[in-house]
């Protein structure tokens, strides 16, 4: 069974902070690492992907990738109200490339 | 109709009844997708389809069906609703060679 592992929060940061999400995954196959953001009563958005160890940047999200670790992360830099929302970690594996899940991390940025 | 649609929005459903939910994408992406979301339990693989014309089974495939006639749709169907069915159901489609999913606005499904 593979898994995907999300500590699931609330995790409260105040605006402008780094907020810092994380993610381990259980399959060492694991191939593909994405990040979805999800806003209450919405469907999940695509917002990163990465597929090779290190950091990955874009605006003020970086993905960080360390497979011998079997992590990933998401960093959010100045942080804003906007901002909050349950943030989901997706792992591709296998020669199907189906996601599994995270159940997500709820994150809250505080005027 | 731009990316993904979803139809109905939100269903309450008499346990029993026999139920399809719809999913069409203008996209012309090949692989589709179902999703069910429940508290906790985050996203999981129903049903998926990598090109029109097949289908294979996901994570919780018991108790539903689909089809891919055609690229644009892909229709999930309940033969018989059960109370353990009721969720928030995400269709999603990709491109070939691309794993990141695009996701409809979701429908939610009571089921009593």
């Amino acid at each position: 069974q593979k898994e995907v592992e999300q500590n699931s929060g609330p995790l409260s940061v105040p605006e402008g902070a780094i907020a810092s999400l994380n993610c381990t995954y259980s399959d060492r196959g694991s191939q593909s690492f994405f990040w979805y953001r999800q806003y209450s009563g919405k469907s999940p958005e695509l917002i990163m992907s990465i597929y090779s160890n290190g950091d990955k940047e874009d605006g003020r999200f970086t993905a960080q990738l360390n497979k011998a670790s079997q992590y990933v992360s998401l960093l959010i830099r100045d942080s804003q109200p906007s901002d909050s929302a349950t943030y989901l970690c997706a792992v591709s594996s296998g020669s199907a490339r189906q996601l599994t899940f995270g159940s997500g991390t709820q994150l809250t940025v505080l005027p | 109709i731009a990316g993904i649609t979803q139809a109905p929005t939100s269903q309450i459903l008499a346990a029993g009844r026999r139920m399809t939910l719809r999913c069409t994408q203008d996209m012309r992406h090949n692989a589709m997708y179902w999703y069910r979301q429940d508290l906790g339990l985050g996203l999981r693989l129903i049903h998926y389809s990598n090109t029109a014309g097949t289908t294979g089974k996901g994570e919780v495939p018991d108790g539903y069906s689909v089809s891919r006639a055609n690229t644009d749709d892909f229709p999930l169907t309940l033969a018989s609703a059960v109370p353990s069915q009721t969720s928030v159901y995400f269709c999603a489609s990709s491109t070939s060679g691309e794993e990141g999913k695009y996701f409809g606005p979701g429908t939610r499904l009571t089921v009593l």
